[in-house]
């Protein structure tokens, strides 16, 4: 069984541009959750999404969204980029309710 | 963003010794997971732990939820070159299943 897939694993981009994220999950896995990884503030719970609505959100401004596709597959998109946005990007599934997450290995952002 | 206290941040073993590494938090949890990331990667699930006081074994893993809901403890035995990494507590709350509150991280080095 595949695991979680993140595309792409590295990007860079310049501040002030936007950058879209992509998920694939676990088949047959509804429920997906972003996570921020920062040698700093660590793992943060970005959101989560259920059968195409986010079901739960982190404290994360507005410039960080996401949606969910009726295959369950996952985007999330960062606008106006910031150098602090320099992260992992982690993407998990879970089948739903109190299902352990499993993360994919996600994507290096770069912000310069 | 909250982070659990987890204790110790590092530490250098011997191969053959035994690791006993803990997290504590100011809130209830329902489940406790315990995760090992190497570099590079993402999170992988070691051990889930569903009930207070339950004990959890995995191989030459064992965990076990605290009585309080508050805390867990993840003991590794007989450690080898291959546990070298980075080991994360998670909480996961009454609400908000996916919304993990994860802990600061143990960094563990084994030496031959």
């Amino acid at each position: 069984k595949a695991g979680v897939t993140q595309t792409p694993r590295y990007l860079i981009k310049t501040r002030g541009q936007q950058v879209t994220l992509s998920c694939s999950p676990i088949s047959g896995h509804r429920s997906v959750s972003w996570y921020q990884q920062t040698p700093g503030q660590g793992l943060q719970f970005l959101f989560e999404y259920f059968s195409e609505t986010q079901r739960n959100k982190g404290n994360f401004p507005g410039r960080f969204s996401g949606r969910q596709f009726s295959n369950s597959r996952s985007e999330m998109n960062v606008s106006t980029l910031e150098l602090g946005d320099s992260a992992l990007y982690l993407c998990a599934s879970s089948l739903e309710g109190r299902s352990p997450l499993h993360f994919g290995n996600g994507t290096r952002l770069t912000v310069t | 963003g909250q982070q659990l206290n987890q204790s110790p941040q590092s530490m250098f073993i011997q191969e053959g010794e035994d690791v006993s590494m803990n997290c504590t938090s100011s809130s209830i949890f329902n489940t406790w997971l315990w995760y090992k990331q190497d570099p590079g990667e993402g999170p992988v699930l070691l051990i889930a732990l569903y009930k207070a006081g339950e004990l959890t074994s995995n191989g030459r893993l064992t965990a076990q939820f605290g009585i309080t809901r508050k805390d867990s403890f993840l003991n590794i035995s007989a450690s080898i070159p291959s546990d070298v990494g980075i080991y994360f507590c998670a909480g996961q709350p009454p609400q908000g299943a996916s919304k993990l509150t994860f802990g600061t991280g143990t960094r563990l080095q084994v030496t031959l």
